[in-house]
């Protein structure tokens, strides 16, 4: 079946820092890759996505790449803020077979300080 | 534009009490889905209505029951609250189902509690 597996949180950084969070999934063929965002008290928003091996998706100064020789699609950004403080959540979509439903990761909680 | 709206926003229940989590999404879109969200488990798929008329299960369907009203309304229903049944639950829309491209927008979610 289809599972993705993150970083386990809490991650705390302080501002500026460099940010990565783990992503890898399992799947057959080539599913559709997305980071979403959980601020406090809120639902879930889309961050970015990838739709095929090598693809970058890029929003608000995060990355990631879709990297199908090691199946993963790491987020990164290169300075946090402290308004970055979320949850993330890695998911994906297959590309058969499984319509438009998401499978997500567990979710990785990010705190920056100052 | 509202986007996706679900009432309410907070429940406590007893055990064994019934209710019904509205959701409504007002951007015309074909599919919705019910989520719920538990601490370390990331969000699990409960049913969703891939257009209006139809209804399936998805991961967790147990102690649920769903009404795909009209084509903006899609209603989650316990008939028997349990206490396993406490969590944050999230309906989601998409514009069309058998797509990997599109974006599903979530609700600010239903905090239920069962005592």
């Amino acid at each position: 079946g289809n599972s993705v597996t993150q970083m386990e949180g809490p991650v705390t950084l302080s501002e500026e820092a460099f940010l990565t969070i783990n992503c890898t999934y399992t799947a057959t063929g080539y599913p559709s890759l997305f980071w979403y965002v959980q601020y406090p008290g809120e639902g879930l928003q889309l961050l970015l996505k990838a739709t095929k091996a090598d693809d970058k998706g890029s929003n608000k100064g995060f990355e990631a790449t879709y990297r199908k020789e090691t199946t993963s699609f790491h987020l990164e950004k290169g300075s946090v803020q402290v308004s970055d403080s979320a949850v993330y959540f890695c998911a994906l979509i297959p590309l058969t077979g499984g319509g438009n439903k998401l499978t997500f990761g567990t979710g990785t909680q990010l705190k920056v300080e100052l | 534009n509202a986007g996706v709206t679900q009432t309410p926003k907070f429940q406590v229940l007893k055990t064994g009490q019934s209710m019904t989590l509205q959701c409504a999404q007002d951007m015309n879109h074909n599919s919705m889905y019910w989520y719920r969200q538990d601490p370390g488990m990331g969000l699990r798929l409960i049913y969703y209505s891939a257009s209006e008329g139809t209804t399936d299960k998805g991961e967790v369907p147990n102690g649920y029951n769903v009404s795909r009203l009209n084509k903006r309304e899609f209603s989650l229903r316990l008939e028997s609250a349990a206490p396993s049944q406490t969590s944050v639950y999230f309906c989601a829309s998409s514009a069309i189902e058998r797509s990997s491209y599109n974006e599903q927008f979530f609700g600010p979610g239903t905090r239920l509690t069962v005592l």
